[in-house]
């Protein structure tokens, strides 16, 4: 099974602020990798697949980046509405497809 | 618009079964598969399952360990997901999702349901 670590676990921050969130896989998972927002009582929303793809309607401050083992997800200036929860999720090898431990992302 | 729409909150004892609902609206059913992911409270994301509502081919994560079924009825639109022998681990907020790609298994899923509670107490 695939690990993905999540870096920071809180991330405060300002809005306007730019915001780097990193995740880690435990063994390559080529680009096939995805990520996820998630607010409070809602479920998620997929941001990013293949590692830098944005899904249909998200803004183009949500930036994917890497490869291997090693993505970051840049938002390039914070909104209001972009303080949450993130996810990665990996679908290189499954099942069973897995999910990072998530880095918040607060108003300092 | 494409919607998935889930049974309301369940309270279960422990050892008892659960049977979930999530009825497609908005898109060809039999094109996308939907997956299963529960978050208990606090908790991250955790993949259960998958079913192929075209063909009805599942595959599963071995941390529920036979527990968990899911099942699809075409003429209804509708995906079920149960899970047997509960225990208090598996409160949660259970939540089913589109895989992202019609015809062929994708992995990421771009539709989510609002998610069904599920409380497991004596």
């Amino acid at each position: 099974e695939i690990v993905l670590t999540q870096s920071p676990g809180t991330l405060s921050l300002s809005p306007g602020e730019r915001a780097t969130l990193s995740c880690r896989a435990s063994q390559s998972v080529s680009r096939s990798l995805g990520w996820y927002q998630q607010k409070p009582g809602r479920a998620p929303r997929l941001l990013i697949y293949d590692a830098s793809t944005r899904a249909t309607g998200v803004p183009a401050r949500f930036s994917g980046s890497g490869s291997g083992t090693d993505f970051t997800l840049t938002i390039s200036s914070l909104e209001p509405e972009d303080f949450a929860v993130y996810y990665c999720q990996q679908r290189s090898n499954w099942p069973p497809l897995t999910f990072g431990g998530g880095t918040k992302v607060e108003i300092k | 618009q494409v919607q998935l729409l889930q049974s309301g909150a369940e309270v279960q004892k422990p050892g008892a079964s659960v049977k979930v609902s999530c009825k497609a609206s908005g898109y060809t059913f039999t094109s996308y598969a939907i997956h299963w992911v529960r978050q208990a409270p606090g908790q991250s994301l955790e993949w259960m399952a998958l079913i192929n509502a075209g063909n009805g081919d599942t595959k599963y994560s071995q941390s529920f360990q036979g527990r968990v079924t899911v099942t699809r009825d075409t003429s209804a639109s509708t995906v079920y997901m149960e899970l047997s022998s509960l225990r208090s681990e598996d409160t949660a907020v259970y939540y089913c999702a589109r895989d992202g790609a019609p015809t062929v298994v994708w992995g990421h899923m771009d539709v989510w349901g609002k998610g069904t509670t599920v409380t497991v107490s004596s």
